[in-house]
């Protein structure tokens, strides 16, 4: 059984285009992140929730909306997507407190927008 | 603002010793990490080290931390060519918002020659 697992793991669309990558862990985990690793593999954290709330939102663009219907999903929806955006994603989770520097990690959503 | 800082790259003989070095930035972290990305996967946590402590060692890996220096260092015995890989360290810093969340350095590639 995968702990963190990311659907789809490759995804090539068109510039403008609206996709969506899904995750879930079954780690029983309070929080869930998306990080987004670049072609140089430099890696830079999106978003996190915990218990369904939003606590972390790094100056990214609002075309990028997070969603987390249960603590078990965190979601991501990109509209309107363009070239800059293609990159690896990674959705990880971890314990609360303590927990935050343990991170489990999906296998990645490798973007690549056309 | 200042980031955690790596060499990018370090090759090595199947069997010599390899040591990874790392900068962080908050001297104030209480705990430091570091973590291996093998092609195509996520990342996943190697070893971590409380900033207490000067040294740790876990089976082939040794952690050397210099708090003055704000310095860290894992080293791999016996390197093998399954230890070819990225490695990561990192610290958990305040975001914008002013919330914590793991911070990653630039990451080291590993190229283990047989």
């Amino acid at each position: 059984d995968t702990a963190v697992s990311q659907t789809p793991k490759y995804l090539v669309t068109q510039m403008g285009n609206d996709k969506s990558i899904k995750c879930e862990q079954n780690l029983g985990h309070d929080t869930m992140y998306w990080y987004k690793q670049d072609s140089k593999k430099f890696l830079k954290i999106m978003f996190s929730y915990n218990n369904k709330e939003l606590i972390i939102n790094e100056t990214v663009p609002n075309r990028f909306s997070p969603k987390s219907p249960d603590k078990a999903h965190l979601n991501l929806h990109i509209n309107s997507l363009e070239l800059g955006d293609s990159a690896v994603y990674f959705c990880a989770s971890s314990q609360a407190g303590r927990g935050v520097g343990k991170l489990f990690f999906g296998s990645g959503t490798q973007l690549s927008v056309l | 603002g200042e980031d955690v800082e790596q060499s990018l790259f370090l090759s090595v003989r199947e069997g010599d010793s390899s040591v990874i070095n790392c900068t962080y930035t908050d001297s104030s972290s209480t705990y430091l990490y570091w973590y291996k990305q093998e092609p195509g996967a996520g990342l996943q946590l190697l070893t971590y080290i409380f900033s207490n402590m000067d040294m740790k060692q876990d089976q082939r890996l040794t952690v050397l931390l210099n708090k003055k220096d704000k310095h860290l260092s894992l080293r791999i015995a016996d390197t093998q060519t399954g230890d070819s890989a990225i490695y990561f360290c990192a610290e958990i810093l305040p975001m914008d918002t002013g919330r914590r969340a793991l911070t990653f350095g630039s990451g080291t590639r590993l190229q283990v020659q047989p």
